[in-house]
């Protein structure tokens, strides 16, 4: 079936430091994506989405880089903080009219004071 | 906070059993959805409603459905529960029902099957 998954299970960096997280998709129709930053006991918090007629998104020192060609998704964190330390996911839903999303398996983000 | 308020937070119950998760969606949110979280397959969609209306399913399995009702709350009910169960639930809700709509999640039940 198809699949979000995510090339890296565990990322440490130091504060202060950028973080990029990686996510491959192997549906070609998805054209819709999001990310989404959990912390331990809390429920997924949408950090940025993007659509599939875009390469790039900004928002507050985040940044998500949609690669069609690869089907390749990343999200970039400029001067990650400790409180970014959390289980990232990439989701994918696939047009239509319903917010099916297909999550990754997630992505822990340590971040070292 | 989300608003999307999920009860119980914690939920322990024997093999065979029947349990019933409770979703409040955000003041003014229309769909609801629900998603099971198991450590071996990650987040997984179960079942949308909108407006009271099933909108898509996902890999839900017969053992388990769920409703929504007309002051939009929801409720997942699990039946003949299995140790494989135990997970947290997640559900999250949206203004309407479309793929640029941002879902806000609840902070889930954690389900624990012995």
């Amino acid at each position: 079936g198809e699949s979000v998954g995510l090339h890296l299970p565990t990322l440490s960096v130091q504060e202060g430091d950028n973080s990029i997280i990686n996510c491959a998709y192997s549906n070609s129709a998805s054209d819709y994506f999001i990310w989404y930053k959990q912390e331990s006991g809390k429920g997924p918090q949408f950090i940025i989405d993007i659509r599939s007629n875009m390469d790039k998104r900004q928002g507050q020192r985040v940044t998500v880089l949609l690669n069609k060609t690869v089907k390749h998704l990343s999200l970039q964190i400029a001067a990650t903080q400790p409180g970014d330390s959390a289980v990232y996911f990439c989701a994918e839903n696939i047009g239509g009219s319903n917010y099916k999303l297909t999550f990754g398996k997630g992505t822990l983000l340590t971040v070292n004071p | 906070d989300s608003g999307v308020t999920q009860t119980p937070k914690h939920l322990i119950t024997a093999t065979g059993q029947r349990v019933t998760l409770r979703c409040s969606p955000r003041s003014g949110d229309l769909s609801v959805y629900w998603y099971q979280q198991s450590l071996d397959q990650g987040l997984q969609f179960l079942i949308q409603y909108y407006n009271g209306e099933e909108r898509a399913k996902g890999n839900i399995l017969e053992r388990f459905s769920a409703q929504q009702f007309p002051d939009l709350h929801s409720e997942l009910n699990l039946s003949s529960l299995e140790l494989g169960d135990s997970a947290l639930y997640f559900c999250a809700s949206a203004r309407r029902t479309g793929p640029d709509t941002e879902a806000f999640f609840g902070q889930g039940t954690r389900l624990t099957v012995v």
